[in-house]
């Protein structure tokens, strides 16, 4: 059963670059999932960031596309998130999860991690 | 606003049976994926694909689609059950996933 963990700072700065991983156990990040990361700010709903293949297609969501960066470490058994120029509309909770081998869903999360922007 | 549309709450009494709607085009053509998420923990996933449920999950749980609208139906609600609930699939342009705003169910 694969088990996800998110790791990262917990404050950036704003116009800083928010950095996460996500470690993957019990399970291959070369296996024919779509690696995904989803935030929730405080009190709302959730947002669909974007999500990486083991072979490093990706697709993110049009309004953080030109912000964010996603990639794959094989060697490490991880994936990453890069969000560049943070403010404080990026304070939220942020989870990786994993689709179903027919990407039709998330059926794997993390705990989720908070990041908080602020000076 | 998302592209799926959900209604912000829901009650229900205890034992009852209630359903949960996500309306959006992208259903059209895509199954909606349903999530519980309670205070403080992840999302889990409880129906996904035209009616399936993950290892784990109670057969309470079943989902339903007709048009651009799924649903997820809880039969005889729990205590247990309250909780938000999100839907996902495809945005309008069917190019990129998106969640609906989410569904805080009150079970009386």
């Amino acid at each position: 059963q694969v088990q996800l963990q998110e790791s990262g700072p917990g404050l950036v700065k704003p116009s800083g670059t928010l950095s996460l991983t996500c470690a993957v156990s019990g399970g291959s990040v070369n296996n024919s999932f779509w690696w995904t990361w989803v935030r929730q700010p405080p009190g709302e709903g959730l947002e669909w960031i974007g999500e990486i293949y083991h072979t490093g297609a990706n697709d993110y969501t049009p309004s953080l596309k030109t912000r964010v960066t996603m990639s794959v470490d094989k060697a490490k058994n991880q994936f990453s998130l890069k969000l560049d120029f943070v403010t404080a509309a990026d304070t939220a909770i942020y989870y990786c999860a994993k689709t179903t081998r027919a990407g039709d869903a998330f059926d794997v999360w993390g705990p989720g991690t908070m990041v908080t922007v602020s000076s | 606003s998302s592209d799926l549309t959900q209604d912000r709450a829901v009650s229900v009494a205890l034992g009852q049976t209630v359903r949960i709607t996500c309306q959006g085009h992208s259903l059209k053509t895509y199954y909606a994926s349903w999530y519980q998420q309670k205070p403080g923990q992840a999302p889990v996933l409880v129906i996904y694909g035209k009616n399936n449920r993950p290892s784990g999950i109670s057969d309470r749980f079943s989902g339903s689609s007709s048009g651009d609208t799924g649903s997820l139906i809880i039969t005889g609600a729990q205590a247990e059950d309250e909780a938000e609930y999100f839907c996902s699939s495809r945005d309008k342009t069917a190019d990129h996933r998106v969640f609906g705003g989410g569904t805080k169910l009150t079970v009386l």
